[in-house]
């Protein structure tokens, strides 16, 4: 089955830790997305990738560090210079041609920290 | 900068029609999203507009007015299931393509 995976669903961390949240996969998309979700909002996008090696700070990058060494991941570090970052994470990817090129999520990662 | 609007919480009956509103101001529109959240879940893809008029697949409609900024979702034959959040989300080709999203609209279903 094609889809994306985000693990793990639920992380909890100490504050001033470094934490990375995984994101593979397998639908051959160029483009690859962070985006926050705060409870009640809307998503704002973190950081995008468009192609291998290369990835582009979104609305919200700051605390955020990302690298795309491989097609098929986006992993995403959230670093102790994130002042608030306890909240839902969602990946997601598209292909990167002109039209439609809808955007798949994953089913998200749930960061708290203590 | 994009704005985009859409009212913060909607209740309706089983069984009923409900239209979700969402207004927006983009330089280089191209093309409107919606996708459904249920809570604590990943949004998936509903419609895509990007020229004017009526798009209908099944009970859902989406119609947009690019002159007028506006879009609405259309929900027929309203099932409890239906209760979750729905997002408007607007792609801008001067910022990358990339999508701006709404705050979302938290519908409530009931009998």
């Amino acid at each position: 089955d094609g889809g994306i995976t985000q693990s793990p669903k639920y992380l909890f961390r100490k504050e001033g830790q470094n934490v990375t949240l995984s994101c593979e996969q397998n639908l051959n998309h160029d483009a690859m997305y962070w985006y926050r979700q705060d409870p009640g909002q809307g998503l704002r996008l973190i950081y995008y990738s468009q192609i291998v090696n290369d990835f582009q700070k979104g609305d919200i990058a700051e605390g955020y560090s990302v690298s795309r060494e491989k097609k098929e991941s986006f992993p995403l570090t959230v670093t102790s210079a994130q002042k608030n970052p306890t909240a839902f994470y969602l990946c997601a990817s598209s292909i990167a041609r002109r039209g439609k090129n809808e955007q798949f999520f994953g089913p998200g990662t749930r960061l708290t920290v203590l | 900068g994009q704005n985009i609007d859409q009212p913060t919480e909607m209740t309706a009956t089983e069984g009923a029609i409900v239209q979700i509103n969402c207004t927006y101001q983009t330089s280089g529109f191209n093309g409107l999203f919606w996708y459904q959240q249920h809570a604590g879940e990943a949004p998936t893809f509903l419609s895509y507009n990007v020229l004017d008029g009526l798009e209908e697949k099944g009970r859902f409609s989406s119609f947009l007015s690019r002159s007028k900024g506006y879009s609405y979702l259309l929900l027929k034959e309203l099932q409890m299931k239906d209760s979750a959040s729905y997002l408007c989300a607007v792609r801008d080709h001067n910022a990358g393509n990339m999508l701006t999203f709404g705050g979302g609209t938290r519908l409530m279903v009931k009998p």
